[in-house]
């Protein structure tokens, strides 16, 4: 099984719906972390965590919001989708004794 | 804030050839550098870091890479490409001094390894 898995891998919605993704991880990390790619860009960090009580904004929060439900559950919402949030977002994890970041198969968003 | 440039976009090389692929750091503190390879429809795998040390971190798949303070590089190399290295290179970087401080990613590296 998958140390980290991000639900769905893929998902169409339209401009103005509410989209949740998630992320859960059985590595039993302290860190989790979520991303965006876009061609050209590479990863942006959207949002990330230190622990449970934790919430960062990273580079590209704007239009996100995120929920630390658990150690091992970190949830990324779009509260009104927009096209140019079209992109493929990953879940990342990693332990406060070492910076190595883990990453889910990611989930592919398109936004009409 | 710290961060990390590829300066190829796309990097092609026969098998069996040497493979290089660059990247070069901004930290104001000391850097911790990753390399990191995505396949097609895959996530991020880890390959290497640099910590401290040894300026020669050798990491998975046979790939090697040289941090180099003086010109704040750290290329990410192989002796022998394989067909199956084809993937998108990415280079991070976060800088020690602030660990709350997020880590960078370059914008990546396509190489195409052909037989």
């Amino acid at each position: 099984d998958a140390d980290v898995t991000q639900t769905p891998r893929n998902r169409i919605t339209k401009t103005g719906k509410r989209i949740m993704l998630e992320c859960s991880q059985t590595k039993g990390h302290d860190r989790m972390y979520w991303y965006r790619q876009d061609p050209g860009l590479g990863l942006r960090l959207i949002y990330y965590s230190f622990d449970v009580k934790d919430i960062n904004k990273g580079e590209i929060s704007d239009g996100y919001s995120v929920s630390r439900q658990a150690q091992a559950k970190f949830s990324l919402s779009l509260e009104s989708a927009i096209p140019n949030q079209t992109a493929l977002y990953f879940c990342a994890t990693s332990d406060y004794r070492e910076d190595t970041q883990y990453f889910g198969p990611g989930t592919r968003l398109t936004v009409l | 804030a710290q961060s990390v440039a590829q300066p190829e976009d796309q990097v092609n090389v026969a098998e069996g050839n040497p493979l290089t692929v660059k990247c070069t750091y901004s930290v104001s503190g000391n850097p911790y550098l990753f390399w990191y390879v995505q396949y097609p429809n895959r996530g991020l795998q880890f390959l290497l870091k640099y910590i401290t040390g040894d300026n020669l971190v050798k990491g998975s798949y046979g790939f090697e890479a040289e941090f180099n303070k003086s010109q704040t590089s750290f290329h990410l190399k192989k002796p022998s490409a394989l067909v199956s290295d084809s993937a998108l290179y990415f280079c991070a970087v976060r800088d020690h001094e602030h660990p709350s401080n997020d880590m960078r990613f370059g914008a990546g590296t396509r190489l195409t390894v052909k037989p």
